[in-house]
């Protein structure tokens, strides 16, 4: 399966500000996701990044606040806009590894304070 | 949209014992049930997955089972070890080509 690897691995915040992070997989891939797993809790999908086009997004996300950018088919990154509390979670990009499955990348654990 | 509902949240089993975690999802167009390992930390890991052409698969001590018909799939392992303490999460890739997750199983085995 595919190297996969985020930047950065953890940050702690201050409220109102926005954090990019990254996802980099070592080979091409044509579907990368974003997830966010709030502590303690199951994946929830954020969006689906498509490389050439915007993202779609699931119900409750909106770009505003989740912009996300693929420029290539190894790259994607997925802003956290003007934070909250309410945003501390972690973070995970996946990618598709062929025949529906998905593998994820380490994670990005955010602490918006 | 899909919907999958998971249990039981949390699970002790004796080492060497056996345990099995059961889903069910309400998407009939589902056709790809993936089971993720979740260690305190880390990463989810694929550690088997099934579809929905077949009624079981099995991987050394672990195995899945689908009932397509009553619409859930269960993840069962055997001959329980310490290291498989971890929360569990099943999934189902519905209609929509997108996969949606179970609230997951903490495993805790006792030795």
């Amino acid at each position: 399966s595919a190297v996969i690897s985020q930047k950065p691995s953890r940050d702690i915040c201050q409220r109102g500000t926005s954090l990019t992070i990254q996802c980099q997989v070592d080979s091409q891939v044509t579907m990368m996701f974003w997830y966010r797993q709030q502590p303690g809790q199951s994946l929830t999908l954020i969006a689906t990044a498509n490389q050439g086009s915007e993202a779609t997004y699931e119900s409750g996300f909106v770009i505003d606040k989740f912009p996300i950018s693929r420029p290539n088919l190894t790259f994607s990154t997925l802003t956290v806009s003007n934070m909250s509390p309410e945003d501390s979670s972690i973070y995970l990009c996946s990618v598709e590894g062929g025949a529906d499955t998905q593998y994820f990348g380490p994670g990005t654990r955010l602490t918006v304070l | 949209g899909e919907n999958v509902e998971q249990h039981p949240s949390t699970l002790s089993v004796q080492e060497g014992d056996s345990a099995v975690i059961k889903c069910t999802y309400s998407d009939s167009a589902s056709n790809y049930f993936p089971w993720y390992k979740q260690e305190l930390g880390k990463r989810p890991q694929l550690i088997i997955d099934i579809r929905s052409n077949v009624g079981e698969k099995k991987d050394q001590r672990i195995a899945v089972t689908l009932n397509k018909t009553a619409k859930h799939f269960s993840l069962h392992i055997t001959e329980t070890q310490p290291e498989d303490s971890a929360v569990y999460f099943c999934a189902a890739l519905g209609g929509n080509e997108k996969l949606t997750f179970g609230t997951g199983t903490r495993l805790t085995i006792i030795p």
